[in-house]
């Protein structure tokens, strides 16, 4: 059964970049699947953001590509999200997965990111 | 606004049967699998159905999922208490570069 764990830095400040990670154990990252994030802010509905296979090809929520960059290393099992100039908006529980077209069957437990001065 | 819309909120007793509706269009639903999620407050969402009408090992058979052109359906029968939650559709979108979209959410009170 394969597990995610999420980690990164809870508090980041506006305009910076937040930086997340994920290491992926039980399973092989070479497996057929996409590595990716999910979004859901407080009180609010889930966001897809974009994932990459361990090919390197990645997809993007076109709305969020501008200032999303995902890393995979397949030879450390895991995988990061870099996102630019964050403002409030991207205060959030972020999530990765593992997914197979739209279908997320694996989630960590979430990093709760709150963007503040 | 999401691509995907679904109710709100519904609402039944428990013994009882719902449905929860995912309305799309041909790009996302009409073109591709539907796949749909439960969570619980506070907890990361669960696969429920994937390819429109599948269950993962571990969901009970009284979770079902169904597609007819551009809208999905998920069923739920003998509803429990523990079934309160909220639950999201989900499918690619094939104007998007195979993007993924959720629904807004549904959540589900059990009387």
């Amino acid at each position: 059964q394969v597990q995610l764990q999420g980690s990164g830095p809870g508090l980041v400040k506006p305009s910076e970049t937040l930086s997340l990670s994920c290491s992926v154990s039980g399973g092989s990252i070479r497996d057929s699947y996409f590595w990716g994030w999910v979004r859901q802010s407080p009180g609010k509905g889930l966001e897809w953001i974009a994932d990459v296979f361990h090919s390197g090809s990645i997809r993007y929520n076109p709305s969020l590509r501008s200032r999303v960059t995902l890393f995979i290393d397949s030879s450390r099992g895991h995988f990061s999200l870099n996102m630019t100039s964050v403002t409030a908006a991207d205060t959030a529980m972020y999530y990765c997965v593992r997914v197979r077209g739209a279908d997320f069957d694996s989630w960590d437990r979430g990093t709760l990111v709150t963007v503040s001065s | 606004q999401s691509v995907l819309t679904q109710p709100p909120s519904v609402s039944a007793a428990p013994g009882q049967k719902v449905t929860i509706s995912c309305s799309g269009t041909r790009s996302n639903i009409g073109y591709n699998f539907v796949s749909w999620y439960q969570q619980v407050s506070g907890i990361a969402p669960k696969l429920l159905i994937y390819d429109n009408g599948k269950r993962p090992s571990g969901i009970p058979d009284r979770f079902s999922g169904s597609k007819s052109g551009t809208s999905a359906t998920l069923a739920i029968y003998g509803l429990q208490t523990g079934d309160e939650a909220t639950y999201y559709c989900a499918a690619m979108d094939s104007n998007l570069n195979a993007a993924v979209v959720f629904g807004g959410g549904t959540k589900l009170t059990v009387l």
